[in-house]
């Protein structure tokens, strides 16, 4: 089944660690996104990816970085930076083709615990 | 960034009863979203809305994208217990490039049987 798959699903960090959050697609999607979602609030957007090998600073990426080394992969690293990294963190995908670019699909989440 | 105004924050219903929820922009947005999440999972989407003026249906859902391209609702039809979640509003901004989405702070449904 095409889809997006977030692993893993929980983790958990000690403070000062780095620690990647791994996203994959197999929709063919050329565009992917990262998202943070705290409790009452929207979804932010930390980064996006709109081809292999580029990628732009969303509204929060301070103390976070990515790669996109393949089509179907956009890795998130959170490091020790980030002052406030427990949160939910979302994956998405979306086309290139028009109007339907717009249209992002999510993966199912990972839940970030800084102890 | 954008800044999407999303109402209720909550809503508290019967099942059976009907639901509205709207969202409202000061920018123009050429896409409208409705997506819907459950506890713990990534967002679903419901309805994806491209042209200003478009009603869209999905099952007991319907939505429309405002002739001002800055608003759009969103009806549940006799809710169900299922229903329950939280429902996020976006707009889209594509223009010749790609775009990107801006969200809403979401309406949370609680549905009673």
């Amino acid at each position: 089944d095409g889809g997006i798959t977030q692993s893993p699903k929980y983790l958990f960090r000690k403070e000062g660690q780095n620690v990647t959050l791994s996203c994959e697609q197999n929709l063919n999607h050329d565009a992917m996104y990262w998202y943070r979602q705290d409790p009452g609030q929207g979804l932010r957007l930390i980064y996006y990816s709109q081809i292999v090998n580029d990628f732009q600073k969303g509204d929060i990426a301070e103390g976070y970085s990515v790669s996109r080394e393949k089509k179907e992969s956009f890795p998130l690293t959170v490091t020790s930076a980030q002052k406030n990294p427990t949160a939910f963190y979302l994956c998405a995908s979306s086309t290139d083709l028009g109007l339907a670019g717009d249209t992002q699909y999510f993966g199912p989440g990972t839940r970030l615990t800084v102890l | 960034g954008q800044q999407l105004n999303q109402s209720p924050q909550s809503m508290f219903i019967q099942e059976g009863e009907d639901v509205s929820m709207n969202c409202t922009s000061s920018s123009i947005f050429n896409t409208w979203l409705w997506y819907k999440q459950d506890p713990g999972e990534g967002p679903v989407l419901l309805i994806a809305l491209y042209k200003a003026g478009e009603l869209t249906s999905n099952g007991r859902l319907t939505a429309q994208f405002g002739i001002t391209r800055k608003d759009s609702f969103l009806n549940i039809s006799a809710s169900i217990p299922s229903d329950v979640g939280i429902y996020f509003c976006a707009g889209g901004d594509r223009g010749s490039t790609l775009g990107r989405l801006y969200f809403g702070r979401g309406t949370q449904l609680t549905v009673w049987p």
